[in-house]
């Protein structure tokens, strides 16, 4: 069946640090894949998306990259800021829905 | 232009009661959805639908009722509300579906935080 997996958190920053979240998904045919953000108290947003392998998609400096090859689709930003902290999941399409990771909280300290 | 709004924010609910989760979105999307939201298992599907009079049961529909008699509303029904439904809900629209029937972008709601005693 459809799966996304994500690492687990939380994860811990000092702000200017390099951040990685690692997303592995199981699918059949070619789902779109997305990174959605959820604020403290609020819904989820896109945050971005991938469409087709080798895709990448990108906002706001965080970026992730489709690779079909390893059925990965990691968020990656290069210097974080406290604002960032919130939680992070990793999401796929399946037939007529949306099927997330069970997320990951990135808390970042000045 | 409001989005996706949901009301209440917060409820409290005895084992056995039944109510009603409002949705309502004004970006004339056809693809609305229900999720919860539970410590550590990410968002589950609940139940969506692809346009008016249209329904569908997504991954955790048991105790859960929908119905979509316009575009814009989307409203969930608990039957009779158990201490297990006491969870984050949240709505979420999108347009028309993507080509091979994925679902595009969502757009989410605020979510409703209920807990049932």
């Amino acid at each position: 069946g459809n799966s996304v997996t994500q690492m687990e958190g939380p994860v811990t920053l000092s702000e200017e640090a390099f951040l990685t979240i690692n997303c592995t998904y199981t699918a059949t045919g070619y789902p779109s894949l997305f990174w959605y953000v959820q604020y403290p108290g609020e819904g989820l947003q896109l945050l971005l998306k991938a469409t087709k392998a080798d895709d990448k998609g990108s906002n706001k400096g965080f970026e992730a990259t489709y690779r079909k090859e390893t059925t990965s689709f990691h968020l990656e930003k290069g210097s974080v800021q406290v604002s960032d902290s919130a939680v992070y999941f990793c999401a796929l399409t399946a037939t007529n829905k949306l099927i997330f990771g069970a997320g990951t909280r990135l808390a970042v300290h000045p | 232009n409001a989005g996706v709004t949901q009301t209440p924010k917060f409820q409290v609910l005895k084992t056995g009661q039944s109510m009603t989760l409002q949705c309502a979105q004004d970006m004339n999307h056809e693809y609305m959805s229900w999720y919860r939201q539970d410590p550590g298992m990410g968002l589950r599907l609940i139940h969506y639908s692809v346009g008016a009079g249209i329904t569908d049961q997504g991954e955790v529909p048991n105790g859960y009722n929908v119905s979509r008699s316009t575009t814009e509303d989307f409203p969930l029904r608990l039957l009779s509300a158990a201490p297990s439904q006491t969870s984050v809900y949240f709505c979420a629209s999108s347009f028309a579906l993507l080509a091979g029937g994925g679902a595009d972008t969502q757009y989410f709601g605020p979510g409703t935080r209920l807990t049932v005693l």
